[in-house]
């Protein structure tokens, strides 16, 4: 069965510092897992996905992830956080074939002045 | 580029009437998913649909029904809302057939937000 854990359901770093946001992961077999962002009131987009081609994967605004296989992880990072990055994202995770998509609790991203 | 349609954007009703969203997918996409979040929630799967049949059901109360039609559009009806039911319905649509590069990608519409009074 396939699961996805957020570590952290709120985070909050200065505007111009780094971010991570941490997801790890269950899955019996190749997992495809993607990251996806929701601002406030507004519906999900996604930031980027894994699919098994490369283990870092570079995604929208500044975003990356990488998929570490022995630490069933796929964090999200950010050289440098702005104010529009404020939102909540959201891990999933489906193993091919199965049409299932499975989404974590979120993390809320909080940016300061 | 086209993207996901719901409506309507913003529902209001009373307790035990009658809700319907729509969703009206990514032309060329097969595939519907619809996910139910409450405030401050993760989105909750319900039920998707593949070529028009039930692919998958989720956390769906029987109160609930849906469908995809032969437009590939989806229809979410509610029955004896409940206050519990006021949430914000996201609908997502994809490829159903999966290529080399593992799962598609979902895409979502806006939602649909519902209030029960």
């Amino acid at each position: 069965a396939q699961s996805v854990t957020q570590l952290d359901s709120h985070v909050s770093v200065s505007e111009g510092t780094p971010v991570l946001l941490r997801c790890n992961y269950s899955s019996s077999y190749s997992p495809s897992l993607f990251w996806y962002v929701q601002h406030p009131n507004k519906g999900l987009q996604l930031l980027l996905k894994y699919t098994s081609a490369a283990t870092l994967v570079k995604g929208i605004n500044g975003f990356e992830a990488e998929f570490k296989k022995s630490e069933t992880s796929f964090h999200l990072t950010k050289p440098s956080a702005h104010m529009s990055d404020a939102a909540e994202y959201f891990c999933v995770v489906s193993e091919s074939g199965t049409y299932k998509y499975i989404f974590g609790t979120g993390t809320r991203l909080k940016v300061l002045a | 580029a086209a993207g996901v349609i719901q409506s309507p954007r913003h529902l209001i009703k009373e307790k035990r009437e009658t809700a319907t969203l729509k969703c009206y997918p990514i032309p060329r996409h097969d595939t519907v998913y619809w996910y139910q979040q409450g405030p401050g929630q993760d989105p909750q799967f319900l039920i998707s649909f593949y070529e028009k049949m039930q692919s998958d059901k989720g956390s769906i109360p029987d109160r609930f029904s849906a469908q995809q039609f032969s437009d590939y559009h989806s229809e979410l009806n509610m029955s004896s809302l409940e206050l519990g039911d006021s949430a914000l319905y996201f609908c997502a649509s994809s490829l159903g057939v999966q290529g080399n590069s593992g799962a598609n990608v979902l895409t979502f519409g806006a939602g649909s937000r519902l209030t029960v009074l």
